[in-house]
């Protein structure tokens, strides 16, 4: 069953502590994103990976880290330089780079 | 960067009643999805239609390129087409990799 699952769905967590949120996909795809949704809001680019080892920063990666070092993996952790950090937070992938994104389920994010 | 609206922002109907909502950007683009977001959050693709038009069942949806518009057209809506319409871009210069979402057209449909 093709398709991308992150994980955990609900994720809770302390001011002050780094998280990391899963990304995996098996749909062979070549590119991998995160973009994070406030409520009311449409969704924005923290970082994208164009290929394995190699990824760039999107609008708003500030407080954020990712790491690709598998095609089918693309986790991103939310540091705690982040000032704002609860969220909800999909990930997407696509063939290449610029054709047609797909989206995992997401991960609610609530810091407190 | 490139701009995007999305109207209505708000839209109840009646069962059974047609819609179109309406996607404005700011420039070129090469990439151009509607997603529906269902009650879970969850985007489901529905059309991939940088330019033309498509159809899919009871929806449909046309890009104009030359004129910076995409419109998505509902036909005999049901209550499982509620939730939030995203329409989102790609630009044709610059990063080919990036998506920028409109806000949305939240769509409630009663019986």
């Amino acid at each position: 069953d093709g398709g991308i699952t992150q994980s955990p769905k609900y994720l809770f967590r302390k001011e002050g502590q780094n998280v990391t949120l899963s990304c995996e996909q098996n749909l062979n795809h070549d590119a991998m994103y995160w973009y994070r949704q406030d409520p009311g809001q449409g969704l924005r680019l923290i970082y994208y990976s164009q290929i394995v080892n190699d990824f760039q920063k999107g609008d708003i990666a500030e407080g954020y880290s990712v790491s690709r070092e598998k095609k089918e993996s693309f986790p991103l952790t939310v540091t705690s330089a982040q000032k704002n950090p609860t969220a909800f937070y999909l990930c997407a992938s696509s063939i290449v780079a610029g054709s047609e994104q797909y989206f995992g389920p997401g991960t609610r994010l609530t810091v407190t | 960067g490139i701009q995007v609206e999305q109207s209505p922002p708000d839209l109840i109907l009646q069962e059974g009643a047609n819609s179109t909502l309406r996607c404005n950007f700011s420039d070129s683009v090469n990439n151009l999805q509607w997603f529906h977001q269902n009650p879970w959050g969850q985007l489901i693709n529905l059309f991939y239609i940088p330019s033309g038009t498509k159809q899919n069942g009871r929806l449909s949806a046309t890009t104009v390129a030359t004129e910076r518009y995409s419109l998505l057209y509902i036909s005999s809506s049901q209550t499982t087409d509620s939730g939030v319409y995203f329409c989102a871009v790609g630009p044709n210069t610059g990063t080919a990799s990036k998506l920028t979402f409109g806000t949305g057209t939240r769509l409630q449909v009663t019986l």
